[in-house]
């Protein structure tokens, strides 16, 4: 079964260095996210990724953060200068237009990259 | 604004009970989308079921069955005869569906469901 992998699954870092959390969506899927999900707390909508651009962000996603797609495969999540606050668990997803128009398709997540700024 | 609300932070139930999950969401669209998600302990999001707004027909999947009501917007979660494998945090969320598929989901906090043996 096709799954959206990330990596690293565990990333540990000191405050004001820069990360880059990495992520292949499943291939035929159109539609790239970024989450994030500090430590008890619910999941945050970071930012969405279509047709190489940045299609809708969340507040949380400031100047910090940018996104990319290298290449054919990978999908990026760059923080340029890590904060404490930054400490959370980053969850990739990717997702394909349904048949029917306008749907929002079913989310596929990743199983996440921890992210311990010190 | 959307805002999803799963006021149960904890259920704690015996093996071969049933459960029920609460949802309540807000939305000003008229076109959206419901979904639950699982979070085992291992951290992963398990994608369970979405619904669109306009249907309101109730699904049953094996033990897992879902209450939609537009009327008071709410999209409960029922797991039947439990199971300690069902222990986890269960997310419920919401899409915009006008937007196409790019549109970002809005989580609710969850709620940490305990299967006691």
């Amino acid at each position: 079964e096709p799954e959206v992998t990330q990596t690293p699954s565990h990333q540990v870092t000191q405050m004001g260095q820069e990360v880059i959390l990495r992520c292949v969506p499943i291939s035929n899927h159109l539609y790239f996210y970024w989450y994030r999900q500090i430590l008890g707390q619910k999941v945050e909508f970071l930012v969405s990724f279509y047709n190489n651009e940045i299609s809708e962000k969340s507040e949380i996603f400031d100047d910090q953060f940018s996104v990319e797609r290298p290449d054919g495969s990978n999908f990026t999540l760059k923080i340029r200068s890590t904060k404490l606050e930054d400490s959370a668990m980053y969850f990739c997803a990717s997702s394909a237009l349904s048949g029917l128009a306008l749907n929002t398709g079913e989310l596929f997540f990743g199983e996440g990259s921890r992210l311990t700024v010190l | 604004a959307q805002k999803v609300t799963q006021a149960q932070t904890e259920i704690s139930v015996v093996e071969k009970e049933d459960v029920t999950l609460d949802c309540v969401y807000e939305t000003r669209d008229t076109t959206y989308y419901l979904f639950w998600y699982k979070q085992p302990p291992s951290g992963e999001l398990v994608f369970l079921i979405r619904r669109n707004s306009f249907d309101e027909q109730n699904e049953i999947s094996g033990r897992y069955s879902w209450n939609f009501q537009k009327s008071t917007s709410s999209f409960n979660f029922t797991i039947t005869a439990s199971q300690v494998v069902d222990s986890a945090v269960y997310f419920c969320a919401l899409s915009r569906g006008s937007g196409g598929g790019a549109d970002g989901l809005t989580f609710g906090k969850g709620t940490h469901l305990i299967i006691q043996p």
